[in-house]
């Protein structure tokens, strides 16, 4: 079976601080692998992807995130945080034939 | 953004009746679909259409229904409303299916009393 694990329903972080999301993935096929974010009452946006091209992808609005096989991760991370970046992200999985998303992190940036 | 619309934004009904959400897309994206977002659960897919009137069930499919008459739109009925159908419904689109990534439509808050 396939699944998603995101460590930390509510992570919150300083502005300027480092901004880490962890996200553990189960799949028996290599995966494409996403971040999506959601601000509040919209809909989601991808922030970036995986797709076995390169292991540390960068995405929008400062973010990147790193694919490691052997420890099954794919962690969100962006050095300093705005206060703009205040969302619910979301770490999903498509091992090919449909998505797979985690249960969201809240990020609190606090001023 | 992609061009993805979905109608009503907002609904509150009684337990029992029917209900239809629409999602309409100006894309001409092959693959649609319906997913709900609940607390603590993240977002679940309902049902997934690969083309005109070809659909498929996901994760949570129990108690709905989907149609797909035209590229455009894609239709998510509930039969008989109940409470735990209380959500808020997403749909999204991809152009190349399920490896790639989906574009998300703005979501509709349903509320079933």
């Amino acid at each position: 079976a396939q699944s998603v694990t995101q460590l930390g329903s509510h992570v919150s972080v300083s502005e300027g601080a480092l901004v880490l999301l962890r996200c553990n993935y189960s799949s028996s096929v290599p995966p494409y692998l996403f971040w999506y974010v959601q601000y509040p009452n919209q809909g989601l946006q991808l922030l970036l992807k995986y797709t076995s091209a390169a292991t540390l992808v960068k995405g929008i609005n400062g973010f990147e995130a790193e694919f490691k096989k052997s420890e099954t991760s794919f962690h969100l991370t962006k050095p300093s945080a705005h206060m703009s970046d205040a969302a619910e992200y979301f770490c999903a999985v498509s091992p090919g034939n449909q998505f797979y998303f985690g249960t969201g992190t809240s990020l609190t940036v606090i001023p | 953004d992609a061009g993805i619309t979905q109608s009503p934004r907002h609904k509150v009904t009684e337990t029992g009746t029917p209900v239809t959400l629409r999602c309409h897309q100006t894309e001409n994206h092959r693959y649609m679909y319906w997913y709900r977002q609940d607390p603590g659960h993240g977002l679940r897919l309902i049902h997934y259409s690969y083309g005109v009137k070809d659909t498929d069930k996901g994760e949570v499919s129990d108690g709905y229904s989907v149609s797909r008459s035209k590229t455009e739109d894609f239709l998510l009925t509930l039969e008989s409303a109940t409470s735990s159908q209380t959500s808020v419904y997403f749909c999204a689109i991809s152009n190349r299916g399920p490896y790639n990534e989906q574009f998300f439509g703005p979501g509709t808050r349903l509320t079933v009393l």
